[in-house]
């Protein structure tokens, strides 16, 4: 069955410093990957996506995010936090063949930035 | 602009009252979806509909009923068999294929007394 870890519920950083927030999946064939980005009482807006091609991914608000199939891993990096940063992330996995209607997405419990002046 | 919303953003309900969520989306997507949310339990699959007239479900539909009878539009009910219903409700759609992003609504705060 697929799923999702995220080993870090809650990590603490200093305005400036550089983040990397840990997802490790698990599924028999290529995901396809998201992390998304939650603030209080808010939606999830999506960060951004690894479909194929290229393994090191660009989002918004300056993320960044690198598939390590040999890992199962798919990271998502910044290099300078930025205190709007400071909200809950989650990554999600993808289960379904590429291309079919049919699939749903599988989401990790999530991780909470604080981000220190 | 095109989006999902959701209504109303804060709800209450006595305990043993069925209370329906609501959910429409203007972005012509085909699928549909209920999250419920809890904290430090991230989101968790209520029900999906990829089409109209038909939907699934996912892993905690018991005490849950949906309806898809328009495109646009995907309502949630929460019933009184559901053993604990107070919780924040996320609704999402997303084109298809299944491999396409989701887009989420800002979401329904449920608490039941």
């Amino acid at each position: 069955a697929q799923s999702v870890t995220q080993p870090d519920i809650h990590i603490t950083v200093s305005e400036g410093a550089s983040l990397e927030l840990r997802c490790n999946y698990s599924y028999g064939a290529t995901p396809y990957l998201f992390w998304y980005v939650q603030s209080p009482g808010q939606g999830l807006q999506l960060l951004l996506k690894y479909f194929s091609g290229d393994t090191l991914v660009q989002g918004i608000k300056g993320f960044e995010a690198e598939f390590k199939r040999s890992q199962s891993s798919f990271n998502l990096r910044k290099p300078s936090v930025h205190w709007s940063d400071a909200a809950e992330y989650f990554c999600a996995v993808g289960a379904g063949d590429r291309g079919s209607t049919l699939g749903r997405l599988y989401f990790g419990r999530g991780t909470q930035l604080t981000v220190w002046p | 602009d095109g989006g999902i919303t959701q209504s109303p953003k804060y709800l209450f309900r006595k305990e043993g009252q069925n209370v329906t969520l609501s959910c429409e989306q203007n972005l012509n997507h085909d699928a549909m979806y209920w999250y419920r949310q809890d904290p430090g339990q991230g989101l968790r699959l209520i029900y999906y509909s990829q089409i109209v007239n038909d939907f699934q479900k996912g892993d905690i539909a018991e005490g849950y009923s949906v309806s898809r009878e328009k495109k646009e539009s995907f309502p949630l009910t929460v019933t009184s068999a559901q053993k604990n219903p107070t919780a924040f409700y996320l609704c999402a759609s997303s084109m298809l294929p299944a491999s396409s992003p989701l887009h989420f609504g800002n979401g329904t705060r449920l608490t039941v007394t």
